[in-house]
């Protein structure tokens, strides 16, 4: 009954570096989301997946990339890395619309120095 | 445009006090409306959601919240707070259609004194 996996909850990067977000669900949802936590600023869309093979982007999606091969997975891709990008990073999931909610993740938690 | 806001950016309420967080949003087509509540650390938690019917909504941990149409309201209330109340709550507002996110307030963080 894990939910939504994220990983790794911490990590820090130097500028220039690239990493990949880690998101799993086992619950067979539809829609998936990646969000940013900026103290103050609420959470921010970066981009969404309506099923696998489908992604759009929110309202920040600029410096970052996802990919949805699977039902389950959903990857946030940052490439170089920039000071602007440390931010607590959430994935949530829903089965359908948005009508039940979201599932969140527990969280990431990156440092770019 | 489409938005939330939370106008009280940190409130401190007394062990056993009564709580209000207000939310008001902004939105073109009928939304659904939710609180979510964030310990330090943790992700966030549905509390309660609004999509239809009864305007006066019951959730977990013993939260209510109602939602006013005339004034684009969905405040969120306690009888009687705990001191394990104390963290961020956000309220968002999204939409029926499929594939379309939540639109989430920056928040309000709750401290609770003894």
């Amino acid at each position: 009954n894990a939910g939504v996996t994220q990983t790794p909850k911490f990590r820090i990067l130097k500028i220039g570096q690239s990493m990949t977000l880690q998101c799993t669900q086992d619950m067979n949802h539809n829609y998936m989301y990646w969000y940013r936590q900026d103290p103050g600023m609420g959470l921010k869309l970066i981009y969404y997946s309506v099923g696998a093979g489908i992604t759009d982007k929110g309202e920040v999606p600029n410096g970052y990339n996802v990919s949805r091969s699977t039902t389950e997975d959903f990857p946030l891709r940052l490439e170089l890395a920039a000071p602007s990008q440390t931010s607590v990073y959430f994935c949530a999931s829903s089965p359908q619309l948005t009508n039940y909610g979201y599932t969140f993740g527990s969280g990431t938690r990156l440092t770019v120095v | 445009a489409q938005s939330v806001t939370q106008p009280d950016i940190h409130i401190t309420v007394s062990e056993g006090a009564s709580l209000e967080l207000r939310c008001n949003y902004s939105y073109g087509a009928t939304p659904y409306l939710f609180w979510y509540v964030q310990s330090p650390g943790q992700g966030l938690q549905l509390l309660l959601k609004y999509f239809s019917g009864d305007t006066l909504v019951q959730g977990i941990k013993g939260f209510e919240a109602e939602f006013k149409r005339s004034q684009s309201s969905f405040n969120l209330r306690k009888p009687s707070v705990h001191w394990s109340d104390a963290a961020e709550y956000f309220c968002a507002v999204g939409a029926q259609q499929a594939g379309t996110a939540l639109i989430f307030g920056k928040g309000t963080t709750l401290s609770v004194s003894s």
